[in-house]
């Protein structure tokens, strides 16, 4: 009954490599968002999808690309891996776009070797 | 766009102590303050919320203070306890307008708590 659930936990792949992040919430949440954090700890927003829209895109490089099949579920596509995008992203979703009460994935730690 | 301060980067305390870690923000239309607690190799949780229209708000041992006038908000931590130990992060976002949640963060606190 995990509220936002990531998959995978761990991703290990070499540079070049294609992967994907799945994310699924529960809790009837109207936005879901991708953050990255960094080996510094530090969160910056990646994308937020409104109901399947996509509402924020944060200067990605577009080797990434979220999609949102519906509004419970929001995955990123990462293509040609480099080892600058080891870290780990977290998923989150929020009741209406406001950004009130945010719960956060448990995160996938991608290394990128 | 938004930018959030946060200092101090890592604190240390003894357990029962106080603690208290704050930020400033830049973009006045900022009116939603969360702080998140994050142990490691784990998610943030967030722990408690202020809006711009409260100056204080108060959950126990965790209070939240407002100061829209100087663009900054503290988190206090009263009779800390070991199992306080973690990242504690502060952000900031514009709730309602065209940003459309997204959370700006501070760089993060590093609390240990010594018994």
């Amino acid at each position: 009954d995990t509220a936002v659930s990531q998959t995978p936990k761990y991703l290990v792949t070499q540079m070049g490599n294609d992967k994907s992040i799945k994310c699924e919430q529960n809790l009837g949440h109207d936005t879901m968002y991708w953050y990255k954090q960094d080996s510094k700890k530090f969160l910056k927003i990646m994308f937020s999808y409104n109901n399947k829209e996509l509402i924020i895109n944060e200067t990605v490089p577009n080797r990434f690309s979220p999609k949102s099949p519906d509004k419970a579920h929001l995955n990123l596509h990462i293509n040609s891996l480099e080892l600058g995008d080891s870290a780990v992203y977290f998923c989150a979703s929020s009741q209406g776009s406001q950004g009130y009460g945010y719960t956060f994935g448990s995160g996938t730690r991608l290394t990128v070797v | 766009g938004e930018n959030v301060e946060q200092h101090p980067s890592t604190l240390s305390v003894q357990e029962g102590d106080s603690a208290v870690i704050k930020c400033t923000y830049s973009d006045s239309a900022s009116n939603y303050f969360p702080w998140y607690k994050q142990e490691l190799g784990k998610r943030p949780q967030l722990i408690i919320d202020i809006r711009s229209n409260v100056g204080e708000k108060k959950d126990q041992r965790i209070a939240v203070t407002l100061n829209k006038t100087a663009k900054h908000f503290s988190l206090h931590i009263t009779e800390t306890q070991p199992e306080d130990s973690a990242v504690y992060f502060c952000a900031a976002s514009v709730a309602g307008g065209t940003s459309y949640g997204k959370l700006t963060f501070g760089q993060g606190t590093i609390l240990t708590v010594h018994p």
